[in-house]
C-alpha cells in the first residue's frame, strides 16, 4: 500500500542549529502539505504546495523556515536558526486534486534543546 | 477564512456504547469536503469518515456515521458500540473545494474508552 515518507522519524537538535525534514508523497499525488503539530494541539498548516508551486505559506515562519518542492515530487522542510519553541511534531500529507482525503506521513518529532 | 472549531477537549465511553463528538465550521463557501481523521497515540493520522457538502445523505462508515447540518455548520460524528481500539485524538478537518483546497483542522478531541 502506497505511503507518505518522511525522515528522520525523531530529531533533537540544539537551540540556533539549522534543522531540515524530508517528505516524499505518494506517487501522483500533485497537493503536499507540511502541517505543525504541538502536543495535544491540532495540525496548523505551514504550507501547501500544488505540484512545485505553492499555494499557501501565510503561516510559514519565513524568517527562519523555508519549503521547497523542486521537481513537483518529494519536499524539503528547513529550519534555521531552531528554537525552543519549534519543538513540535512536523507532519507531511498529500492528496490527489479535488474531493480525496489527504494522506498522513508519520511525522517527524523535533526536540529543541 | 475557514475555522474549524471541537468544543469537547475530551470525551469518555463505555466499551460497546454510543458517543458523538461535535463539531462546528465557519465558512462562505457553499462547496466543500469535511473529514473526520483518527490519530492513536504515537500512530499517523488516518481518515474515519468523509462528507462532501453538496451531498444531503450523511456519510456512514461501519460503526462510524456523520450527522451533517449544513445550515448550522455542524457536523458530529457518532461512533456506535465502542471499541477499545477507537481510543486516540479525533480531528474534524475541513477542505475547500475552490482553489488551492486548504485543509484546516480543529483542535481535536481526546476520546477515552473504558473496558
Amino acid at each position: 500500500e502506497a505511503e507518505v515518507a518522511q525522515s528522520p522519524r525523531y530529531k533533537i537538535t540544539e537551540k540556533s542549529q539549522a534543522v531540515a525534514f524530508w517528505c516524499d508523497p505518494i506517487s501522483g499525488h500533485a497537493t503536499l502539505y507540511w502541517y505543525r503539530q504541538i502536543l495535544g494541539q491540532g495540525p496548523e498548516l505551514l504550507v501547501q504546495f500544488q505540484d512545485e508551486s505553492v499555494v499557501d505559506d501565510s503561516q510559514l515562519p519565513k524568517d527562519r523556515f523555508s519549503a521547497e518542492r523542486l521537481k513537483g515530487v518529494d519536499s524539503t522542510l528547513k529550519i534555521q536558526p531552531a528554537e525552543l519553541g519549534d519543538s513540535a511534531m512536523y507532519l507531511c500529507a498529500s492528496s490527489l486534486v479535488g474531493a480525496y482525503e489527504a494522506f498522513f506521513g508519520q511525522g517527524t518529532r523535533l526536540t529543541v534543546v | 477564512a475557514q475555522t474549524v472549531t471541537q468544543s469537547q477537549p475530551e470525551m469518555s465511553v463505555q466499551e460497546a456504547e454510543t458517543v458523538t463528538l461535535s463539531c462546528t465550521y465557519d465558512t462562505s463557501e457553499s462547496d466543500y469536503y469535511l473529514f473526520w481523521y483518527k490519530q492513536p497515540p504515537s500512530r499517523q493520522m488516518i481518515l474515519v469518515i468523509r462528507q462532501e457538502a453538496y451531498k444531503q445523505q450523511n456519510a456512514t462508515e461501519n460503526r462510524f456515521s456523520v450527522n451533517f447540518q449544513k445550515a448550522a455548520k455542524s457536523f458530529s460524528l457518532k461512533i456506535s458500540d465502542s471499541q477499545l481500539g477507537d481510543a486516540a485524538m479525533y480531528f474534524c478537518a475541513y477542505r475547500s473545494a475552490g482553489y488551492g483546497n486548504k485543509l484546516v483542522f480543529g483542535a481535536g478531541t481526546i476520546l477515552r474508552v473504558k473496558s
